[in-house]
């Protein structure tokens, strides 16, 4: 079945740097979503994009979907030690069918 | 605001007993989820719930699975007799009219 999946990487990033993180998937899907992790706790939405969108903002996060490549990247700017967590992306197929297909997500460190 | 919550936080089980997972949806929500992530691994799409019946489910909700709407406002999941693989973090997601998901903390199972 068809699953996001992030580049495998453990990303350590000092304060004020940007963080990019990215994620691919299979086949053709309605929307992509990244959700943050914090260890050991629940999934926080961060932001979801759409397949006829190929940019959106929310505060200091940037999502681009590329649906030639079937890709999308996460930029996180200016980042904060607060940021520290796994970050994952996840596909919904098609609207109706609302599971999420999560990939493996990314851990991103940043240091004070 | 509004969030899901589950309890228990954290639940301790021996091998083939009976579990009940339970989650208070945010209020007016429609759709009803559970996914689970194995220590280490994605988060794995279980059921998805609507309109009091399950509208899908994975590979991995087998007969020892089932989940319901009991008194209309908690929606349970229940392992009839878990075993060790199902240690996990399981988390119920619930979402309205927007195709946002919220999760709940989350529930750490740990079958011994």
């Amino acid at each position: 079945s068809q699953q996001g999946e992030e580049d495998p990487q453990a990303l350590s990033i000092q304060e004020g740097e940007n963080a990019t993180m990215n994620c691919s998937y299979k086949t053709s899907i309605n929307n992509l979503q990244w959700y943050r992790q914090n260890s050991g706790r629940g999934l926080v939405h961060l932001i979801l994009i759409r397949s006829n969108e190929r940019e959106k903002h929310s505060g200091r996060l940037r999502v681009t979907l590329d649906t030639s490549k079937k890709s999308s990247s996460l930029l996180i700017t200016a980042s904060r030690a607060a940021d520290t967590a796994s970050y994952f992306c996840a596909t919904v197929l098609y609207y109706g069918n609302n599971r999420l297909a999560f990939g493996k997500g990314n851990q991103v460190v940043v240091i004070p | 605001e509004p969030e899901v919550t589950q309890t228990p936080s954290h639940q301790v089980t021996q091998m083939g007993q009976e579990v009940i997972l339970r989650c208070v949806p945010i209020s007016n929500h429609l759709y009803f989820y559970w996914y689970r992530q194995i220590l280490g691994q994605k988060v794995e799409f279980l059921v998805s719930f609507y309109n009091n019946e399950i509208s899908e489910k994975s590979e991995i909700f087998d007969d020892q699975f089932s989940v319901e709407r009991p008194d209309g406002s908690n929606f349970t999941l229940k392992i009839r007799s878990t075993k060790l693989e199902d240690s996990a973090m399981y988390f119920c997601a619930t979402q309205g009219l927007q195709e946002t998901q919220y999760f709940g903390p989350g529930t750490r199972l740990l079958v011994l």
